[in-house]
């Protein structure tokens, strides 16, 4: 079975400070993804990564940023946090391929931001 | 556009069956997916169909897809308690360059004992 694993299942973190949300799978996927899941929006995809050090924005990089490095770790930045960033953050991985494969999904980190 | 569009919640009894529905916009979709979510957890894969199929079953799962309509549904037989999640509907698209999911609002499932 596919394992995408997120560091922190709960996170409290201060404005202004620099956050690091750590996501690593273990099935050797190219593709690796980070989303914020709030109510009554869904999903909402942040940024994400076809291989390492590539990146490609989403639909709400505002205030993020991703690192890359190796190619079962993405890590998600928040450089200085702000209270609207308190929110449900997801990491998925698949498979690079012609056509989508499925998104496997970690168990989330949800972040709250004083 | 990019939308897909779920009813916010449906309640159902025990033994019956649920029937999930969500519409989207594009009509270039290539694989449509139905993931749950159980509370405090991420999401998980339930099935997903490819667009020119009109019809999937899995055990006690069957998705049915009007490409015409741009309608999909999920339906769940003889439903469980254990089945109450959050079910989202989402769309992936062919050669865009983009290998992200468009995601729908999702369906807060609530099974009555």
């Amino acid at each position: 079975d596919v394992k995408v694993t997120q560091s922190s299942r709960y996170l409290v973190k201060r404005t202004g400070e620099k956050v690091f949300l750590e996501c690593v799978q273990d099935m050797d996927h190219e593709n690796m993804f980070w989303y914020r899941q709030d109510p009554g929006l869904g999903l909402r995809l942040i940024y994400f990564s076809y291989d390492v050090k590539m990146k490609e924005k989403g639909d709400i990089p505002e205030g993020y940023s991703v690192s890359r490095e190796k190619k079962e770790r993405f890590s998600l930045i928040l450089e200085s946090a702000s209270t609207n960033q308190t929110s449900m953050y997801l990491c998925a991985s698949n498979l690079r391929g012609f056509l989508s494969q499925p998104q496997h999904f970690g168990d989330g980190t949800r972040l709250s931001i004083l | 556009g990019e939308d897909v569009e779920q009813s916010l919640f449906l309640s159902v009894r025990e033994g019956d069956s649920s029937v999930i529905n969500c519409t989207y916009t594009d009509s270039s979709s290539t694989y449509l997916y139905w993931y749950k979510q159980e509370p405090g957890a991420g999401l998980q894969l339930l099935t997903y169909i490819f667009s020119n199929m009109d019809m999937k079953q899995d055990q006690r799962l069957t998705v049915l897809l009007n490409k015409k309509d741009k309608h999909l549904s999920l339906r769940i037989a003889d439903t469980q308690t254990g089945d109450s999640a959050i079910y989202f509907c989402a769309e992936s698209k062919k050669g865009t360059g983009r290998r992200a999911l468009t995601f729908g609002s999702g369906t807060r499932l609530q099974v009555q004992p």
